[in-house]
């Protein structure tokens, strides 16, 4: 079974481009999560959705950030207009059901974000 | 609002040696508790958790027991081997919210020497 694949790995970017994150979650995994990790921190929540539809964005900045969990393809994190201090590592995870119920988050690699 | 505290690293030890990593957390209801291991260029994986006060968490030689009365979740190993070396996260998870909706520590970066 293929764990949570995030492409790309690394991606550059100059201030004012957008930056598009794609994430497959493992099969037959109808939750997603967003995690963004800035250097030297931890990982700090950013959205959480299931297919087709946004649960909690809380974690998210109000301004150029948007997720989408499409009923068909990856979960993409978008990016519009970035700045120097978005540059960090995002990370995806996936679980078959509510992890409160005992399912736990299965990470992906992250895509690391750099904005010159 | 909830937050964990871990001690800060770098913590680099000699293989053999015991190991503490130490967390503490705050939180308003009964959260769940975990610890995620992040290796060099990798996604964070589970490595143990605990759901209620008293519970001990254990897997591949590390423990964690959840104390409520010192709010703590310190994990221990009696003997780490170089291929532990790696970034350790303590996280929470609050009953009241979608339990993917972890509260991150800002992780101790482990290094041990052969």
């Amino acid at each position: 079974n293929a764990g949570v694949m995030q492409n790309p790995r690394h991606l550059v970017r100059r201030r004012g481009q957008e930056a598009r994150l794609r994430c497959s979650p493992v099969k037959g995994h109808s939750h997603v999560y967003w995690y963004r990790q800035l250097p030297e921190e931890g990982l700090k929540f950013m959205v959480y959705l299931q297919k087709e539809n946004i649960i909690d964005e809380s974690g998210m900045p109000k301004e150029r950030f948007s997720a989408e969990f499409p009923k068909e393809g990856p979960s993409i994190l978008r990016i519009q207009q970035v700045v120097r201090g978005d540059s960090a590592a995002y990370f995806c995870a996936s679980s078959p059901w509510d992890p409160q119920l005992g399912s736990p988050l299965h990470f992906g690699n992250g895509t690391r974000l750099t904005v010159t | 609002g909830d937050s964990v505290t871990q001690m800060e690293g770098p913590v680099t030890l000699s293989e053999e040696a015991f190991l503490t990593i130490n967390c503490t957390y705050t939180a308003t209801g009964y959260p769940s508790l975990f610890w995620y291991v992040q290796y060099p260029g990798e996604g964070l994986q589970l490595l143990l958790k605990a759901t209620k006060a008293d519970d001990k968490g254990s897997n591949k030689g590390f423990e964690a027991t959840y104390r409520k009365e010192t709010t703590s979740f310190h994990l221990e190993k009696g003997s780490v081997q170089v291929s532990d070396s790696a970034v350790y996260f303590c996280a929470l998870s609050d009953r009241g919210n979608q339990g993917g909706k972890l509260i991150f520590g800002q992780g101790t970066e482990l290094s041990v020497k052969p």
